[in-house]
């Protein structure tokens, strides 16, 4: 079956800018996470979502925002971008999501560089 | 607060030698502890998952130990290969909300 599909795969934007990530789960997976991913940081969890609700969300400002939609897949929008926000952001999708025992498929990422 | 640390923080070995990557938590309650490897620029791919009850788990050539008494888990590479040149991420969940703790990962070098 199809994995977890992340577009756009590398974006370059200016500060200031906004960005939209998408998403696309498994199918039949309800909850999608966001991660953002830095050398320095490791994995930094944004938020999860669970048949279009944010069920979690970790310490980031409210630059940072997401929505699912009713078919799973999910949007994350970064907006007055700052260089700091350079990152891979990770997309990853489950059956239950959080940490309950089901294996957690992540996508190939989007490359985000702000310049 | 919940913690996961993994070490070292990287290492190079030999192709075709074997190696252990530690990983300890102070997650509580304990759930679950899970291994992935992440090639560069990719995404985590899973390699195991343990409950409380699972001592020891393999996917191939990889061997994951649990010990949740001292709350240390291992990942154990055997024979290992270039395409083991890797980041591997230990992550627990538990806590409140059953959330997952992620460590900093192991950076592995295998040179031939």
């Amino acid at each position: 079956k199809a994995g977890v599909t992340q577009t756009p795969r590398y974006l370059i934007k200016t500060r200031g800018q906004q960005v939209t990530l998408s998403c696309s789960p498994i199918s039949g997976h309800r909850s999608v996470s966001w991660y953002q991913q830095t050398p320095g940081q490791g994995l930094q969890f944004l938020f999860e979502y669970f048949s279009e609700t944010q069920r979690n969300k970790g310490n980031f400002p409210g630059r940072f925002s997401g929505r699912q939609f009713s078919n799973s897949r999910s949007e994350m929008n970064v907006s007055t971008l700052e260089l700091g926000d350079s990152a891979l952001y990770l997309c990853a999708s489950s059956l239950a999501g959080r940490g309950f025992g089901n294996t957690i498929y992540f996508g190939e990422g989007s490359w985000l560089t702000v310049v | 607060k919940n913690q996961v640390e993994q070490s070292p923080q990287s290492l190079i070995i030999l192709e075709g030698k074997n190696c252990t990557l530690q990983c300890n938590y102070t997650v509580s309650p304990f759930s679950n502890l899970r291994w992935y490897k992440q090639d560069t620029g990719r995404g985590p791919v899973s390699l195991t998952i343990m409950t409380f009850s699972e001592n020891t788990k393999s996917n191939g050539r990889y061997t994951a130990t649990l010990d949740a008494d001292t709350k240390q888990s291992s990942l154990h590479i055997t024979a290992s290969q270039l395409s083991d040149s890797a980041s591997y991420i230990c992550v627990v969940s538990g806590g409140a909300g059953n959330k997952l703790t992620f460590g900093g990962g192991t950076r592995v070098l295998v040179k031939p």
